[in-house]
This record gives C-alpha cells, structure tokens and sequence, in this order.
C-alpha cells in the first residue's frame, strides 16, 4: 500500500535556526497537508495545499512558517527562526480528493529546539 | 469549527477483554477517522468512516452521522493494542482540516 513518507525522523536543533521538514505524500494525491503535536497534547491542523497554493492554515500558522512543492514528489514544512515552543511532532498528510475522502499520514518529525 | 469530544480520557484493559470509545462530534461531518498512535508516536489509520460500520479484525467501528458520535470496538484486547486512539473530523463546509478529538489513551494488560 502507498504510504507517505517523512524525513528527517527526528531533527535537533538550536533556537533561531531554520529547519526544513520534508514529506513525499502518496503519487496520485493532489491535496497536502501539515499538522503539529506538542508532546501530550492533540494533533492540531496547520496547512493545506492544493494546486500550489495554500487553501487554508490555521493561527498557528505565522509569518514563521511556509510551505512549497519544490517539485512534482516533494512537500516542504520551513520554519525560519524556531523558537521553544514550536519543539513538537510534525506530521504530513495527503488526500486524493479535498472533503470526503482519508487523508495519510506520515510517520512524523519530531523536532526538537533547544 | 467543529468540536470533536473523545471518552473515555483513559482506560486500562486486561488481556482479553472487549472495549468501545466514543467520539461526539458537534456537527454534520463528510470525514470521520480513527488513528491509533503507537509508543513511538505514529499515526496509525484505522478507519474512514464518516457514517454506517466497518470491521477490520478485531477492530470495528460504527457512526451515526445523524446523532453525531462515532463508536471504536476493540474486542479480545492485546497488548499491542496499547496507546492513544484519536477520532477526527472534517466538515467540508468549514475547510478541508481535520479536527482532532483529545484522545482516548488505552493500556492493555497481561
């Protein structure tokens, strides 16, 4: 079965750096998406995109974060300056279609900021 | 948005045993879905099911989409089935995110 796949697995990193999160969603999905949990808490939505654009990001999403389909396989998370609180798990997640249909999830990106 | 509710918040099982968790949801819904979240955190899919009933082992899961709760059987518990399940929900009219419910965290014992 296809599945979508994330790396790095785990990526330490110091505050105020830059990270990039990468994911390779399912080859004929057409809808992606990025969610984060912070350790103990639930899986919350940050982004969707469709056709080369956000559709939709929640607050969390700031100025700080920013997405890209560099190419036709690759989906991208980059947080430009990380801070503390943003040390969570980061999973990517792909649909074929945008409502009533399962969206994948990958197997995360725990990011750790230091 | 819409609001996911999960209960019980925990629940501890001896080997063997038969469970169910719930899932209310505030709202009409075109996606439900249940995950298990494993001890090194990933996000098992276990089923899409936005309404009726589907089994897949010793798992199944119904919805009544009308009365807006969505239910998880797990019958003849293991161990492995240790860890968090979460249900989601996505209501189209409101975006294409899933809204996570809090969890319900399953330990299972020998």
């Amino acid at each position: 079965e296809p599945e979508v796949t994330q790396t790095p697995s785990h990526q330490v990193t110091q505050m105020g750096q830059e990270v990039i999160l990468r994911c390779v969603p399912i080859s004929n999905h057409l809808y992606f998406y990025w969610y984060r949990q912070i350790l103990g808490q639930k899986v919350e939505f940050l982004v969707s995109f469709y056709n080369n654009e956000i559709s939709e990001k929640s607050e969390i999403f700031d100025d700080q974060f920013s997405v890209e389909r560099p190419d036709g396989s690759n989906f991208t998370l980059k947080i430009r300056s990380t801070k503390l609180e943003d040390s969570a798990m980061y999973f990517c997640a792909s649909s074929e279609r945008q409502f009533s249909d399962t969206q994948y999830f990958g197997p995360g990106t725990r990011l750790t900021v230091l | 948005g819409i609001q996911v509710e999960q209960s019980p918040p925990d629940l501890i099982l001896q080997e063997g045993a038969n469970s169910t968790l719930r899932c209310n949801f505030s709202d009409s819904v075109n996606n439900l879905q249940w995950f298990h979240q494993n001890p090194w955190g990933q996000l098992i899919n276990l089923f899409y099911i936005p309404s009726g009933t589907k089994q897949n082992g010793r798992l199944s899961a119904t919805t009544v989409a009308t009365e807006r709760y969505s239910l998880l059987y797990i019958s003849s518990s293991q161990t492995t089935d240790s860890g968090v399940y979460f249900c989601a929900a996505l209501r189209g009219a409101a975006g294409n995110k899933l809204t996570f419910g809090g969890g319900t965290r399953v330990l299972v014992k020998p």
